[in-house]
Order: C-alpha cells, then sequence, then structure tokens
C-alpha cells in the first residue's frame, strides 16, 4: 500500500491565484482530513469528511473547499491565494470509529504540501 | 475553543536517559488522546494511543499515562535514543469522529549523544 499520497511537495502561487492540493488513500479509510501546520505549531483542522459525498468544516475553513467524491480522493481546493496562507498542508485518513484493536483512532498522515503564497 | 497544549515547547536529554513529554488538556468530554511524532520535512506518525477510561498504557520503550483529574496526558520514553528526535505532539478526539482532532503545539525534543 502507498498509504496517503500527496501532490505537489511544494508549490508557490502568487496572490489571487486559485489551485487544488491533491491527496488519495488506498486504504479504504472513511475519514479523510486536511490540516494545516504553521512554523513552530501544531496542525490546525481546515476540513474533514466522514465518508464519500460527506465534508464538514473544521477550525479554519476560511478560503478552502473541498468535495469527496470517491472514497480514495480528498482534494483541497483553494479559491483565492492569499500570504495567510502559506503553510505546509497535511491530509490525512483514519478508520471510523468502532473498531476493536488497539491504535484503531490513529490517523494516517501524508508528506505534506509545502505551500508559499507572494 | 477548547484545545490541547503541552507545557514545555523543547526538551534536551542525553542519549540513554529517560524523557518525559507532558501535555494539559481541557476538554473533559475528548474519548481517547494520542500522541504523534513528527521528524523534520515529514508528517505525522503514531505512537502511541489511550482511552479515556485508562489511566495507563505502554508500548515498546514508550508509557502514555493520563490523569483525568487534572487534565494532564504524559508520554515517557525510556532509553532514548537519537532517532528519538523530533517534534511530539498530543491530540485529543472524541470516538464518534476519528477525522476530526485537535493538536496541542508541541514539544521539541533533541537527544545528544
Amino acid at each position: 500500500n502507498a498509504g496517503v499520497t500527496q501532490t505537489p511537495k511544494f508549490q508557490v502561487l502568487k496572490t489571487g491565484q486559485s489551485m487544488t492540493l491533491q491527496c488519495a488513500q488506498d486504504m479504504n479509510h472513511e475519514y479523510m482530513s486536511w490540516y494545516r501546520q504553521d512554523p513552530g505549531m501544531g496542525l490546525r483542522l481546515i476540513h474533514y469528511s466522514v465518508g464519500a459525498g460527506i465534508t464538514d468544516q473544521g477550525e479554519v475553513p476560511n478560503g478552502y473547499n473541498v468535495s469527496r467524491s470517491t472514497t480514495e480522493d480528498f482534494p483541497l481546493r483553494l479559491l483565492s491565494a492569499a500570504p495567510s496562507q502559506t503553510s505546509v498542508y497535511f491530509c490525512a485518513s483514519s478508520y471510523s470509529s468502532g473498531l476493536s484493536g488497539g491504535g484503531q483512532y490513529e490517523q494516517f498522515f501524508g508528506p505534506g504540501t509545502r505551500l508559499t503564497v507572494l | 475553543g477548547e484545545s490541547v497544549g503541552l507545557h514545555l515547547p523543547t526538551l534536551s536529554v542525553q542519549e540513554g536517559d529517560n524523557s518525559i513529554i507532558n501535555c494539559a488538556y481541557s476538554n473533559s468530554a475528548s474519548d481517547y488522546f494520542i500522541w504523534y511524532k513528527q521528524e523534520s520535512g515529514k508528517g505525522p506518525q503514531f505512537i502511541i494511543d489511550i482511552r479515556s477510561n485508562m489511566d495507563k498504557r505502554q508500548g515498546q520503550r514508550v508509557t502514555v499515562l493520563l490523569n483525568k483529574t487534572v487534565k494532564h496526558l504524559s508520554l515517557q520514553i525510556a532509553a532514548t535514543q537519537p532517532g528519538d528526535s523530533a517534534v511530539y505532539f498530543c491530540a485529543e478526539n472524541m470516538r464518534t469522529n476519528a477525522g476530526k482532532s485537535t493538536f496541542g503545539d508541541g514539544t521539541t525534543l533533541t537527544v545528544k549523544p
């Protein structure tokens, strides 16, 4: 299994440009999430999905859109990039709650996309 | 809003010593807590988790302690090695939504040879 993959690894945008960060997982996980990580800080939740066709907002959703048309893919769209969106973006996936066994609640993270908005 | 926080932003230890990383949380309704390790340039990786109805859980070289009375979580690493150098985050979750974690700010652990 490839796990969680993200593309691109690096991206530089100009203010006002739009782009889509791609995320895919091959573990058949129901839950997928997008986080941003600013320097020296923890991760903050942008949007999440509990299954195909279902998405919801996290802590910092403004300026971002998501959709979940398949179980595998969860793209994050920046509608009009701003310098405040300069950050590292992580996608994660996880099993649904209720499974037995250890480590059932862990999220599997991708390698991240480093985005700079000029 | 409620969030998970760590007591110290940095911790430096000698190789072979034991490390203790602390975390304070404020949401008494959280069902479980997870410790993640993040190496430079990578995404966080799961270390160990603990449910709210437990007070201790052990893994390989790691132990997590949960004190619900004072809302405190700790990660103990035995015989710390240079490969343990990383940023450590605690996160809290509700069991009804595994995809919605609240993370603390992290502790940077440096292991000196």
